[in-house]
């Protein structure tokens, strides 16, 4: 069965602080993988995409890392703000039928 | 214009009530998507329009009926929901429904439907 999971399911840091969301995925066969920021009651965001080739890629503070072989990504968020509070997506891409499977979410909050 | 958008941003219906979500983009993307997300829940795929042709169609109840009039615009038809059926409703577009980057898709804003 193709699933995504993340871990933590939620998260809280202070303003400033750097911290890694997990995401460990049994999609099969894999296209490729992506992670997005889903701000509450608003559509998600897409921050990175990344095929099976790929094994890490940036987008401002968030750098995205990929391990094909252990089915595992993690994104790594630097230097936290106030506005990245919000649910970071992981989501495959593959398993037949051009589908994508998400993860639950983890929920972050970024405080003073 | 890369972006998705959709209208309206909130609606509120009865169980008897008929009315339509809206959902436009013009990035030239041949495949549309209609997704349904409860609070704190992974987006749930209802249709995959491909050239403006259903599909897919997750066993979605008759009570919802999308429409694809051109390559651009994307509806959904609601009629006779349940209560359950209150939900953040995305639309979702991507150059093509095929794999690899071609169908990273891209979100709209949502529309926030609550039934009565």
């Amino acid at each position: 069965k193709n699933q995504v999971e993340q871990s933590p399911q939620s998260l809280i840091i202070l303003e400033g602080k750097n911290c890694t969301l997990q995401c460990n995925y049994t999609v099969s066969p894999f296209s490729n993988l992506r992670w997005y920021k889903q701000d509450t009651g608003r559509g998600p965001v897409s921050l990175t995409i990344m095929t099976f080739s790929e094994n890490t890629k940036s987008n401002g503070r968030y750098t995205a890392t990929l391990d094909a072989d252990t089915k595992q990504s993690s994104l790594h968020i630097t230097a936290s703000q106030l506005s990245d509070s919000a649910s970071y997506i992981c989501v495959v891409s593959g398993g037949g039928g051009n589908k994508l499977t998400f993860g639950t979410g983890t929920q972050l909050k970024v405080e003073l | 214009d890369t972006e998705v958008t959709q209208t309206p941003k909130h609606l509120v219906m009865g169980m008897t009530n008929k009315k339509s979500l809206k959902c436009e983009q013009h990035m030239g993307h041949r495949a549309m998507y209609w997704y349904k997300q409860k609070a704190k829940k992974p987006p749930e795929l209802m249709f995959v329009y491909s050239y403006e042709k259903l599909s897919i169609n997750e066993s979605v109840p008759s009570r919802f009926s999308p429409e694809c009039p051109n390559s651009s615009l994307l509806n959904l038809h609601l009629h006779a929901l349940q209560p359950e059926d209150s939900a953040l409703y995305l639309c979702a577009s991507s150059q093509d429904h095929g794999t690899g980057f071609l169908n990273e898709q891209f979100f709209g804003p949502g529309t926030r439907l609550t039934v009565l």
